[in-house]
């Protein structure tokens, strides 16, 4: 079957580091995505990886490992706005846009 | 720019009772479109996408629907609702490899 799996909670300090992990398992890769959502609200696109490595958009980065299924988000100097629910997610077709969400990551940021 | 709209923004109905969400994108054509479905503290479940006008795949049996009468207009509708219907459903529409959610109807069946 296919699945990604995320920690279900994690809990940190303002200023902090985090990192968020996620391993999939896909018939198909195309793409791993993260994105956040804040209760009540609408999920929003925060990054996007194809190819392996890191890619940084300010204080928010991900990382892309195809050989070993694995991906992570790291956030930095942590906010309290930062804190939702982060979601990665696998485009495992290429001909199509659909993608495969996991469970999500609840982060809790404290002061 | 693009926007998604989507209405209503909370619903209360009783089972058995019929459901039509709508969901419309402006600033953009053909887009591909979806219909996601979360329960509380839960991931997205994928209901629906539609690539055009009057194409609809199923990603999982139940007892929902979806149409796209026109380009930039998708429904979800339910002849009779059921408990475990109740979610916040949120409509998508994609380009290239990002996914851009509307607001969300979140429903609750008493």
């Amino acid at each position: 079957g296919q699945s990604l799996e995320q920690p279900s909670e994690v809990t940190a300090v303002e200023g902090a580091i985090v990192q968020i992990n996620c391993t999939y398992q896909t018939s198909g890769f195309y793409g791993l995505s993260w994105y956040q959502q804040h209760d009540g609200g609408a999920p929003t696109f925060l990054s996007y990886n194809a190819l392996d490595g890191l890619e940084e958009t300010g204080r928010f980065s991900s990382f892309l490992s195809r050989s070993d299924s694995y991906g992570y988000l790291l956030l930095q100097e942590l906010q309290m706005k930062d804190s939702a629910s982060y979601f990665c997610a696998v485009r495992d077709r290429g001909n199509t846009d659909k993608l495969i969400f996991g469970t999500g990551t609840r982060l809790q940021v404290f002061p | 720019s693009q926007t998604i709209h989507q209405w209503p923004a909370t619903l209360v109905q009783p089972v058995g009772s019929p459901l039509s969400l709508e969901c419309t994108v402006e600033g953009t054509s053909n887009p591909n479109l979806y219909w996601y479905r979360q329960a509380a503290g839960r991931g997205l479940q994928l209901l629906f996408y539609s690539v055009g006008i009057g194409q609809i795949s199923s990603e999982v049996p139940q007892n929902l629907s979806a149409s796209r009468p026109q380009d930039r207009q998708f429904i979800l509708s339910s002849k009779k609702l059921l408990l475990s219907d109740s979610g916040f459903y949120l409509c998508a529409w994609s380009l290239q490899d990002t996914q851009y959610f509307g607001p969300g109807t979140r429903l609750t069946v008493l």
